[in-house]
Order: C-alpha cells, then sequence, then structure tokens
C-alpha cells in the first residue's frame, strides 16, 4: 500500500497520560499535515510540516501537543496529560509541494488515529 | 483567518435526482477551492477541485462552480446513485507566499448525503 498510513488505528487512554502517534506520508510527499476530526464536523487543521521544518501551527494547538518530523519522512504527534476534550479522530495528510508550480497538489489523507480519553 | 460554511447539513435524495451542497467563505484570498468524500469509517477523498481563475468544471456527474464575487462555491451530483451516500466536505485555502502552493485546508461542516435507491 503506498498511501498514507497513521498507527495505531485505534487508542484509549485514561486522562492525565501521554500518547503518540504516528504518521508515514507518501513517499516523495514533502509535505505533511496534521489535523483533527471531532464527529460531526470537518477536519480542523492543527500543524504542517515541509520537510522537517515545521511551517505552521494552529492556535489549537496547545503547549501540550507537539509534532516532529525529524528527517522528513515519518511524523510524530504527542499529546501529553490528555483531557477529554482531546478525544477525536487525528489525521495525517500529505502532499507534494512544487516551488512556484502553477499546480495546486492535492492532500491525500491517511485513515486517522482515532483517540478516546477516559 | 479563512471561515468556511456549509449547506445543508443533511441532504435526502432519489437515485437519479441530482443533488447541490453549497459553501461560502470568508477569506477573499482564498484561490483553491477542494471538495472531499469520506465514506463511514474512511480516509476523506478528493473527488473535485476547482482554482479561482476558473468558474466552473465537471468530471463526469460531479460538477463545482465558483462564484468569487459572492465567495461561493456549489457541488453538484447529477444521476445520484445509492454508491454516492456520504459526508461531504468543502475547503478552501489561500496560495502561500513565495510562489509556494497551498498549506492548510479549512473546511467546511460537512453535508451527510443520503440516496435512496
Amino acid at each position: 500500500d503506498t498511501g498514507v498510513s497513521q498507527d495505531p488505528r485505534h487508542k484509549i487512554t485514561k486522562r492525565g497520560q501521554n500518547v503518540t502517534f504516528r504518521c508515514d506520508p507518501i513517499s516523495e510527499h514533502n509535505r505533511l499535515y496534521w489535523y483533527r476530526q471531532t464527529l460531526g464536523q470537518g477536519p480542523e487543521f492543527l500543524t504542517y510540516f515541509q520537510n522537517e521544518a515545521q511551517l505552521e501551527k494552529s492556535r489549537l494547538l496547545s503547549d501540550r501537543f507537539s509534532a516532529e518530523r525529524p528527517k522528513g519522512s515519518f511524523s510524530t504527534l504527542e499529546i501529553q496529560r490528555t483531557e477529554q476534550g482531546d478525544s477525536a479522530m487525528y489525521l495525517c495528510a500529505s502532499s507534494l509541494e512544487i516551488v512556484w508550480s502553477s499546480s495546486y497538489n492535492e492532500q491525500f489523507f491517511g485513515p486517522g488515529t482515532r483517540l478516546t480519553v477516559l | 483567518g479563512e471561515n468556511v460554511e456549509q449547506h445543508p447539513s443533511t441532504l435526502s435524495v432519489q437515485e437519479g435526482d441530482s443533488a447541490v451542497i453549497k459553501c461560502t467563505y470568508s477569506d477573499s484570498a482564498s484561490n483553491y477551492f477542494p471538495w472531499y468524500k469520506q465514506e463511514l469509517g474512511k480516509r476523506p477523498q478528493l473527488i473535485i477541485d476547482i482554482r479561482s481563475n476558473v468558474g466552473e468544471k465537471k468530471d463526469q456527474r460531479i460538477a463545482v462552480t465558483l462564484n468569487k464575487t459572492a465567495k461561493h462555491f456549489s457541488l453538484h451530483i447529477t444521476e445520484t446513485q445509492p454508491e454516492d451516500s456520504a459526508v461531504y466536505f468543502c475547503a478552501a485555502t489561500p496560495r502561500g507566499a513565495g510562489g509556494t502552493s497551498y498549506g492548510k485546508l479549512t473546511f467546511g461542516q460537512g453535508t451527510i448525503l443520503t440516496v435512496h435507491p
């Protein structure tokens, strides 16, 4: 499967615990995005990387959230001291950025990690 | 920042009918508008997109129209089929600075489309 993959697919944790999710983008894609989706809502942007550089972070991303993409390939999203309000589907997407290209590059989504905080 | 409103939240049609979903956006700098389809338990998948220099785009039974003056765009599905049943999301994004492509997508709230056989 050459699409975007995420691990784990489901995570149940207790309030106060730390969790880490992994995203593996499509191999040649240099852009990687994290979104959060709650039931009945559209995905909300959290942060994105171009190669290993984190270019933008949403105000939704509190200091309990941290994301990395150390070698410009896979990315991790860590949530510290989880709260019940963190329960959601965490989606990763990737795209190929071509500077000065007139084309807009599709973001391909992964299957998501569903987090439940008890 | 950008705000995208999507209507209706639910839409029920008979097989063979047309379905129309409408979105409005707030940021006049937005110039790329994709539509995603998300089936239950599955990942969002791009079905069609449009750039701001184009007023309409069609792909078989699916079409998207854009009115930049009014800041709204719509998805049209003709000859609906039961397999079109899913949640549809519109999104908007501006082109980045320095010739970069777009970054984050701002999504609408979604429309649950049900096509009855």
